[in-house]
């Protein structure tokens, strides 16, 4: 069974620009969630969809934003990128949260200039 | 609002040592889960267990184990002849009863020599 697959894996863009990164669960898994991991603030968590509806989300300010489709794919979306956006964005997905474990992607990392 | 806090920030040790992680934490939840996740220097978090706040056996996996004690809040982790492999940064995590996020430890960087 394929995992999780972030892509990029690698990003370079400067600041005021906004950024899509990708994220295809494992076959089968409904919940997609999103963190963010800092050398400053750790792994924190961003959002979380199931079902193409947004169902919690973090503590980040509205130019963190993300969607579901249909096929569980998720995207998240960066706008007006500053500085302190650079940060490895790890992807997860679990067939249900519910008492089901999260499975990582390799995560994408965004380096803003 | 929950917390984890793992106090060890890196533990370098010799290979075939035994270690131990420490996992401390806080919630106000009843019924809350606890996880240990591997993220190696490819990145990626690798999931190791999972465990119920209402399920405090201690477990054993091979080489790993997990001693969890609710009198203390802590959920501490033991690698058993440490091997250059586990070199690693290792994160405890703790959920609501939803599971629907998880809040992580700082983590711990685990150098295991040859």
């Amino acid at each position: 069974k394929a995992g999780v697959t972030q892509t990029p894996r690698y990003l370079i863009k400067t600041r005021g620009q906004q950024v899509t990164l990708s994220c295809s669960p494992i076959s089968g898994h409904r919940s997609v969630s999103w963190y963010q991991q800092t050398p400053g603030q750790g792994l924190q968590f961003l959002f979380e969809y199931f079902s193409e509806t947004q169902r919690n989300k973090g503590n980040f300010p509205g130019r963190f934003s993300g969607r579901q489709f249909s096929n569980s794919r998720s995207e998240m979306n960066v706008s007006t990128l500053e500085l302190g956006d650079s940060a490895l964005y790890l992807c997860a997905s679990s067939f249900t949260t519910l008492n089901s474990p999260l499975h990582f992607g390799n995560g994408t990392r965004l380096t803003v200039t | 609002a929950q917390k984890v806090t793992q106090a060890q920030t890196e533990i370098s040790v010799v290979e075939k040592e035994d270690v131990t992680l420490d996992c401390v934490y806080e919630t106000r939840d009843t019924t809350y889960y606890l996880f240990w996740y591997k993220q190696p220097p490819s990145g990626e978090l690798v999931f190791l267990i999972r465990r119920n706040s209402f399920d405090e056996q201690n477990e054993i996996s091979g080489r790993y184990s997990w001693n969890f004690q609710k009198s203390t809040s802590s959920f501490n982790f033991t690698i058993t002849a440490s091997q250059v492999v586990d070199s690693a940064v290792y994160f405890c995590a703790l959920s609501d009863n939803a599971g629907n996020m998880l809040t992580f430890g700082g983590g711990t960087r685990l150098m295991v020599k040859p």
